[in-house]
């Protein structure tokens, strides 16, 4: 079926670190995959981080970058170095491009980062 | 601009007892509507959608119903909590007839005792 699988949180990283949380997918039903992530800052809704509709490219969004991978059917949300402001929950997502009210999520990472 | 309301914020809800959380959209007609769901430890899930007034797809089957009422609202709802219903809830929307991406609501987290 057609799955998300992300790093199991929480995560905690140290304010300029760097950051990797993995996210890989399993898009069998899906013709046309878009990956997406997601992010939840305390007290807020769920907004947009990046969109890649494209296997191959990357996104990019305050410093966060992911590569949509089709080989290793990945898309690793990447930041070089990390600030107190990003403590949030991470979603990596899977939609389908002809249908883009169908959206898997991840389980979420929850993210800490120490001042 | 287009705006989502999710109402309320959280709930403490004993088991057995009646739910309902709300979702209204301001600022976008017909749009298409969904609640997702993810329980402690889980996945984010969809349970219903609508399109049109009136008309509600459910795709997760988890004893919650869901109405549109109005071309802006939707409604989610139970009879009877379960524990298992614990857990956070969001309403998102898009535009009806366009290949727009989902746009979501802050959230309702339902605590049931």
């Amino acid at each position: 079926g057609d799955s998300v699988t992300q790093t199991e949180g929480p995560v905690t990283v140290s304010e300029s670190e760097s950051l990797i949380i993995n996210c890989t997918y399993s898009a069998t039903s899906i013709a046309y995959p878009n990956l997406f992530w997601y992010v939840r800052y305390p007290g807020e809704g769920l907004q947009l981080l990046l969109k890649v509709i494209t296997a191959g490219q990357k996104g990019s969004s305050r410093g966060f970058e992911a590569t949509y991978n089709k080989e290793t059917t990945s898309f690793h949300l990447q930041k070089a170095s990390v600030q107190e402001s990003d403590s949030a929950v991470y979603y990596c997502a899977l939609g389908d491009h002809y249908n883009q009210g169908k959206l898997i999520f991840g389980q979420g990472t929850k993210l800490s980062i120490k001042p | 601009a287009q705006t989502i309301h999710q109402w309320p914020v959280a709930e403490i809800k004993a088991v057995g007892s009646p739910l309902s959380l709300g979702c209204t959209i301001k600022g976008k007609s017909s749009p298409n509507l969904y609640w997702y769901w993810q329980a402690t430890g889980g996945t984010l899930q969809q349970l219903f959608y609508s399109i049109t007034v009136g008309q509600v797809e459910s795709v997760v089957q988890l004893n919650l119903s869901a109405s549109r009422p109005k071309d802006d609202q939707f409604i989610l709802s139970t009879e009877k909590l379960l524990l298992s219903h614990s857990g956070f809830y969001l309403c998102a929307w898009r535009p009806q007839g366009t290949n727009e991406r989902l746009f979501f609501g802050h959230g309702t987290k339902l605590s049931v005792l």
